[in-house]
């Protein structure tokens, strides 16, 4: 039973562009999570998903950045004009339906995107 | 207390020392208390999830306590070895559909 599946695991784009990290969840999972960790942070919340519905993105900056989580496929985090201080690690977790325990969630091994 | 807090943010132990710190949370509608560890340049890993007052977890040679009821849980970690070197983070959702959200960490060091 595969992880959660992360890719790009590095990506390098040059300020302007656009980049889309992509995770895939477990099997069985429902529920997707996107956080970043900046340089010297923790681990800040982003967004929540569900297939086809946003739960609560309030952690997601206002403008350049999007999420989704449609039917089939994985679901995309796509940063649009990216600037330096987008450089970081994107983790993505998942969870399945009813959240498991007490929402334990399964994270993946990164996407480390960097901006130049 | 309004949002997960963790003491203290950081810890330096040699090799050998038991250690433990602190997870703070509001005491109000308790649902979960999430324990997760941290290594450097992986993925978190949950080590704990506790739901009860009073609950109790142990994984080798690492334990967790709750007290819903004033807000907090401690991790230890008895003998402490170089590859518990991480940051541990908590996270308190406060119901079954809640977001996940994770204090700043304490970072351990164990020096050999």
């Amino acid at each position: 039973n595969a992880g959660v599946m992360q890719n790009p695991r590095h990506l390098v784009r040059r300020r302007g562009q656009e980049a889309r990290l992509r995770c895939s969840p477990m099997k069985g999972h429902s529920h997707v999570y996107w956080y970043r960790q900046l340089p010297e942070e923790g681990l800040k919340f982003m967004v929540y998903l569900q297939k086809e519905n946003i739960i609560d993105e309030s952690g997601m900056p206002k403008e350049r950045f999007s999420a989704e989580f449609p039917k089939e496929g994985p679901s995309i985090l796509r940063i649009q004009q990216v600037v330096r201080g987008d450089s970081a690690a994107y983790f993505c977790a998942s969870s399945p339906p009813g959240q498991g325990i007490g929402n334990t969630i399964y994270f993946g091994e990164g996407s480390w995107l960097t901006v130049v | 207390i309004l949002n997960v807090e963790q003491s203290p943010q950081s810890l330096h132990v040699q090799e050998g020392d038991s250690t433990n710190f602190t997870c703070s949370f509001p005491s109000s509608n308790f649902y979960a208390l999430h324990w997760y560890r941290w290594e450097t340049a992986k993925s978190p890993e949950a080590l704990f999830v506790m739901t009860l007052n009073g609950d109790e977890k142990k994984k080798g040679r690492i334990s967790a306590t709750l007290n819903t009821k004033e807000g907090y849980s401690y991790l230890y970690i008895k003998g402490s070895q170089p590859e518990d070197s991480a940051t541990y983070l908590c996270a308190s959702p406060r119901t079954s559909y809640d977001k996940v959200i994770f204090g700043p960490g304490t970072s351990l060091s164990v020096i050999p």
